[in-house]
């Protein structure tokens, strides 16, 4: 199963806004709401921080938002802080007739 | 509080089988709707899944994979293994495991990962 698509790296100043995309196909993102997102720093394990396309777990910071438009899932970040700097993954099932699951490529978060 | 820690060698030899155990407490994989998960990540490089075991006994596996991986669980002692036979370099990576909540596919919890190289 081919990954799903997200740019390489983004970059924003404190208090500014972000989106990542994350861009799959038809029969995943386009079928299913079971996409999530995880934010990795460095040396750490992911942690999941949108869950269904725009759940947050309860902890999770409500400047954490997602949302889905077509074969195309986005992670918004408000009002960006420095610990927000990490890497970010969406992930959803692969669709089709497999059962498994397929992550993006990773999105490197810079706050400048 | 849900943990997983994995556990398993460092170093591989090449063509070699890694055998992995993840070993969880917290939650049980008896229970409906959960799931035990394995992913890996590349030193520099994204999330890779590779399998994860349900609590039905169902068992799935990376397509591109799944000739060389085998998951089971032994529920009395909380453990999830993982074997990947024929080892090679491009193996080397960070192996996580995590819980799986098989009504969103969320992975909500997540072990701290062990790093394996695969060198002779």
């Amino acid at each position: 199963q081919s990954a799903l698509t997200q740019p390489d790296s983004v970059s924003a100043s404190p208090g500014q806004s972000i989106t990542i995309s994350c861009t799959g196909t038809s029969t995943n993102i386009g079928t299913y709401d079971l996409v999530s997102w995880y934010q990795q720093h460095p040396g750490k394990a992911p942690k999941l921080i949108i869950s269904e396309v725009s759940k947050r777990p309860s902890g999770v910071s409500s400047r954490f938002s997602g949302s889905k438009s077509g074969n195309t899932a986005s992670l918004t970040i408000f009002g960006l802080r420095t610990e927000d700097e990490a890497d970010y993954y969406c992930c959803s099932n692969a669709g089709g007739d497999t059962f498994e699951l397929i992550f993006g490529g990773g999105t490197k978060l810079t706050v400048l | 509080q849900v943990t997983l820690r994995e556990s398993g060698p460092a170093l591989v030899k090449p063509t070699q089988t890694l055998t992995l155990t993840c070993t969880f407490s917290g939650f049980s994989l008896t229970t409906s709707g959960m799931s035990v998960t394995w992913i890996r990540q590349p030193p520099g490089k994204a999330l890779e899944w590779l399998t994860r075991i349900d609590w039905d006994d169902f068992k799935y596996y990376s397509t591109s994979l799944k000739t060389r991986l085998t998951i089971s669980k032994d529920t009395s002692k909380n453990r999830v293994v993982l074997t990947m036979t024929n080892m090679d370099p491009v193996d080397t990576a960070t192996y996580y495991c995590a819980r799986m909540r098989l009504d969103d596919f969320r992975i909500d919890s997540w072990g701290q990962g062990t790093l394996v190289t695969i060198s002779s």
